[in-house]
């Protein structure tokens, strides 16, 4: 069963920590994505990977950066955790050239910065 | 730009009622994809269907139904004799442009009582 995984379900951190939440995906996607939910918000983009060591800027990269050093494993890195950032993180990997084939959803990893 | 306007933020029903939920659109690309994605409490989304512009045929999936009108640029989603596991947070997406990425209404949700 083809899965993306994302390594914590729930996370409790501190204001000003430096947060790293990891996403692996076993589909061989070139696309890998991260959203962050909130509600009455909707799903937000927040960066997108084409390719390994490629990123791009989503709708709310602000407070965010993200790695893809394989192309198996995107990681969101908040260099600073705010409490603003606490929301649920969703991960999600997509074919190349295939917007609409739609994405694979990760589990989600919620995070509450206290 | 491109928009996805879910208008009903939730949505109560008694179980085997019937039930629509409206997802509106804007885009300007003339190739385009639309999905529902479901998110029951276990947060993952899992897709339930994806429709490309240029097939307006309405699709039924048990009793699952979905009405896709371009000349009203909606695509509304109906459940037949709803039951108490459809209760779940409801998102329309719409996915096109270069980049092809996904982008979703802020989501609907649904309670089915019993």
């Amino acid at each position: 069963d083809v899965k993306v995984t994302q390594s914590s379900r729930y996370l409790v951190k501190r204001t000003g920590e430096k947060v790293f939440l990891e996403c692996v995906q076993d589909m061989d996607h070139e696309n890998m994505f991260w959203y962050r939910q909130d509600p009455g918000l909707g799903l937000r983009l927040i960066y997108f990977s084409y390719d390994v060591k490629m990123k791009e800027k989503g709708d709310i990269p602000e407070g965010y950066s993200v790695s893809r050093e394989k192309k198996e494993r995107f990681s969101l890195i908040l260099e600073s955790a705010s409490t603003n950032q606490t929301s649920m993180y969703l991960c999600a990997s997509s074919l190349r050239g295939t917007g609409g084939a739609g994405y694979t959803f990760g589990s989600g990893t919620r995070l509450t910065v206290v | 730009a491109q928009k996805v306007t879910q208008a009903q933020t939730e949505i109560s029903v008694v179980e085997k009622e019937d039930v629509t939920l409206d997802c509106v659109y804007e885009t300007r690309d003339t190739t385009y994809y639309l999905f529902w994605y479901k998110q029951p409490p276990s947060g993952e989304l899992v897709f339930l269907i994806r429709r490309n512009s240029f097939d307006e045929q309405n699709e039924i999936s048990g009793r699952y139904s979905w009405n896709f009108q371009k000349s009203t640029s909606s695509f509304n989603f109906t459940i037949t004799a709803s039951q108490v596991v459809d209760s779940a947070v409801y998102f329309c997406a719409l996915s096109g442009g270069s980049q092809g990425n996904l982008i979703f209404g802020k989501g609907t949700k649904l309670s089915v009582k019993p």
